[in-house]
């Protein structure tokens, strides 16, 4: 079975770190960019960033809002990507969705994970 | 970049068919034939239901169907059911090598 499941949400204070993990299952992980997304409660989706598949030279590109202080990885060996989230802020507290991404659109979805930042 | 426009909600009786439409500009929707539609419903994550404009993906009922026409985009959903209840976004591939969604829509069935 096709799989995403995302890992590492919880309550983190403004100004600090937090890694999330999408561990993938049922596909050539490698072969497929890798998007994150996040949804505040109660808002819309917004994209935070993608890392294209090594084929694609394994860059990344990100959304303003998050720029400079997200970073996306791989590790294709483990079939895993990482957004590894620094200085958070209250305004980073949402639901994060990591995605397969197929012909510029995301086909596969994982279940979320939630960060909260709050003191 | 700014999120696309979409209505807040639309609404319809079972049956009837509802255009949900998505406004870019030249540097996302306008650009690129790169649009694709979710369907989301409370609590879960969304589901592709449309992508390259209007293409639809196994197993995605065929009332649902996506258009383009210059810097707005489409989705229509023709004998609506309520199972499609839920909100809809929009999404693009922009000129910036980035995606935007749209603000996202409401479906209703009456």
């Amino acid at each position: 079975e096709v799989q995403l499941v995302e890992s590492g949400g919880g309550l983190v204070q403004p100004g600090r770190s937090l890694r999330l993990s999408c561990t993938a299952s049922g596909f050539t992980f490698g072969d497929y960019a890798m998007s994150w997304f996040r949804q505040a409660p109660g808002k819309g989706l917004e994209w935070v960033g993608f890392v294209r598949s090594k084929a694609y030279g394994g860059t990344t590109e990100y959304a303003a809002s998050v720029k400079g202080r997200f970073t996306i990885s791989r590790d294709d060996s483990k079939s895993i990507a990482y957004l590894q989230m620094n200085s958070l802020k209250t305004a980073d507290t949402a639901v994060y969705y990591c995605s397969r991404d197929i012909r510029f659109s995301f086909d596969i979805w994982g279940q979320g994970t939630m960060v909260t930042v709050s003191s | 970049q700014s999120a696309l426009t979409q209505p807040p909600s639309v609404s319809g009786s079972p049956g009837q068919s509802v255009t949900i439409s998505c406004t870019g500009t030249s540097s996302d929707v306008g650009s690129y034939n790169r649009v694709s539609w979710y369907q989301q419903s409370p609590g879960t994550a969304p589901k592709l239901m449309i992508y390259e404009v209007s293409n639809r993906p196994s197993g995605v009922p065929d009332r649902f169907s996506g258009s383009k026409s210059g810097n707005t985009a489409s989705l229509t959903i023709s004998g609506l059911q309520a199972e499609d209840e839920a909100d809809y976004y929009c999404n693009s591939y922009t000129s910036s090598s980035t995606y935007v969604f749209g603000t996202g829509t409401k479906v209703t069935v009456l």
